[in-house]
């Protein structure tokens, strides 16, 4: 079974820095991977889709990365800022969908 | 744009009751999926439906049936509910494996 770890489950940032979530996974054979961000008592926003082929996606201030062989995606947040506090939640998709239990992200202004 | 409506929003049940979460898309979405949310479990797939007419198992399915009405609507039943599945329950749809899910705002559900 796919498990599917984020590291930290909360950080607490200054704005304007620069920050990386981690998100780890134990099975390489994955079809796409899906960064979202979780705003409380709301549903699940998309902010970047990966491919399995695919390196990285960009969107904005947003990068995500992808490292099939290692197990690993990074999102990069540029410049944060406090809207950017949610809960932000990688999930693994391959012959079935699993999803970390999230990262937790306050900007203080 | 509705994207993925869930109703009803909250719900409290009896131990035993029964009860259908509703869930329509109206992007043309091939895909459906039903998830609970609980703390510290982060979100599990309980059904999807890869397309209208059919429908297969999850990570967590005992205790739910669930139906693809139509294209577009995809429900969840609950025959007899537990408090075990006190949670908060997700629908979300796509229109293939590589186009992004899209996620509605959920069905507080509450089991007494």
């Amino acid at each position: 079974k796919q498990e599917v770890t984020q590291i930290p489950a909360a950080l607490s940032v200054p704005e304007g820095e620069n920050l990386v979530l981690n998100c780890s996974f134990t099975d390489s054979a994955i079809y796409n991977l899906q960064w979202f961000r979780q705003d409380p008592g709301k549903g699940l926003t998309s902010l970047l889709l990966i491919q399995s082929s695919q390196r990285e996606q960009t969107s904005g201030r947003l990068n995500a990365s992808l490292d099939k062989s290692s197990g690993r995606s990074t999102l990069y947040i540029a410049a944060s800022q406090p809207g950017d506090s949610a809960t932000y939640l990688c999930a693994v998709i391959g012959n079935q969908f699993y999803f970390g239990t999230g990262t937790s992200l306050t900007v203080i202004p | 744009n509705a994207g993925v409506t869930q109703t009803p929003k909250f719900q409290v049940l009896k131990t035993g009751q029964s009860m259908t979460l509703q869930c329509a898309q109206d992007m043309n979405h091939n895909s459906m999926y039903w998830y609970r949310q609980d703390p510290g479990m982060g979100l599990r797939l309980i059904y999807y439906s890869a397309s209208e007419g059919t429908t297969d198992k999850g990570e967590v399915p005992n205790g739910y049936n669930v139906s693809r009405l139509n294209k577009r609507e995809f429900s969840l039943r609950l025959e007899s509910a537990a408090p075990s599945q006190t949670s908060v329950y997700f629908c979300a749809s796509r229109w293939t494996l590589d186009q992004p899910q899209h996620f509605g705002d959920g069905t507080r559900l509450s089991i007494l």
